[in-house]
């Protein structure tokens, strides 16, 4: 069974990088077809993508967070990671982490709640 | 991007009820429509993908219907593990975009 888990701080200053880790067990990232995707959601509000790796390597990055994101994977560790630069009280929300097939998200981790503020 | 919205935006209804919710895409998305139900505190789980398949595991009273730009979730016969908040997501060009969600509570 599939599942992932994101770690990281739960609390970042104004200004600084947001930094979070997906642990996925019961399959390989390397596997073709799947999208490892980050996806948020605001307090009280909807869901947005952040974008995602495919097994190649390959990324898709939000054209409304481009400038500041980046997602990488670790094969080794089996592990995705998020990098959000410049990070403003607008970006508190919970993180996701989630693989995709095709676009539609059949497995999430469970989320991680990341406050900005001072 | 393709903007999704979602009718009503929340609803009550009773045990046993037919409950129905709507989804319309900005622009043609074809069949590339999922649904995801999500509870308080909880990661959203698919139901139905590809506008009318049913994602494994997801309860038989679930379906979805519509193509180009209005979809439908309907419920057949509401349960108590069934309130919770409905999301739409296309998956037809990227960035994928979701509704802003309905709630179903209970009357």
């Amino acid at each position: 069974q599939v599942q992932l888990l994101e770690s990281g701080p739960g609390l970042v200053k104004p200004s600084q990088t947001l930094s979070l880790t997906c642990t996925v067990s019961g399959d390989t990232i390397n596997m073709g077809g799947y999208l490892w995707s980050w996806i948020r959601q605001l307090p009280g509000k909807g869901l947005e993508w952040i974008g995602h790796i495919y097994y190649s390597g390959d990324t898709y990055y939000n054209p409304s967070l481009k400038s500041r994101i980046a997602i990488s994977k670790d094969t080794s560790k089996s592990q995705i990671s998020l990098r959000l630069t410049s990070v403003t009280a607008a970006d508190t929300a919970v993180y996701f982490c989630a693989r995709g097939q095709t676009g539609n998200v059949d497995h999430w981790g469970q989320g991680t709640l990341v406050t900005v503020s001072s | 991007d393709i903007q999704m919205t979602q009718s009503p935006s929340s609803l009550s209804a009773s045990v046993g009820d037919r409950v129905t919710i709507t989804c319309r895409a900005s622009q043609s998305i074809s069949s590339y429509l999922n649904w995801y139900q999500q509870k308080p505190g909880k990661a959203p789980k698919l139901l139905i993908y590809s506008a009318s398949s049913l994602q494994s595991g997801a309860p038989s009273r679930f379906s979805g219907s519509g193509s180009g730009t209005e979809f439908t979730l309907t419920i057949s016969s509401l349960q108590p593990e069934d309130f919770a908040t409905y999301y739409c997501q296309q998956s037809f060009t990227m960035p994928f975009t979701f509704g802003p969600g309905t709630k179903v509570d209970i009357k």
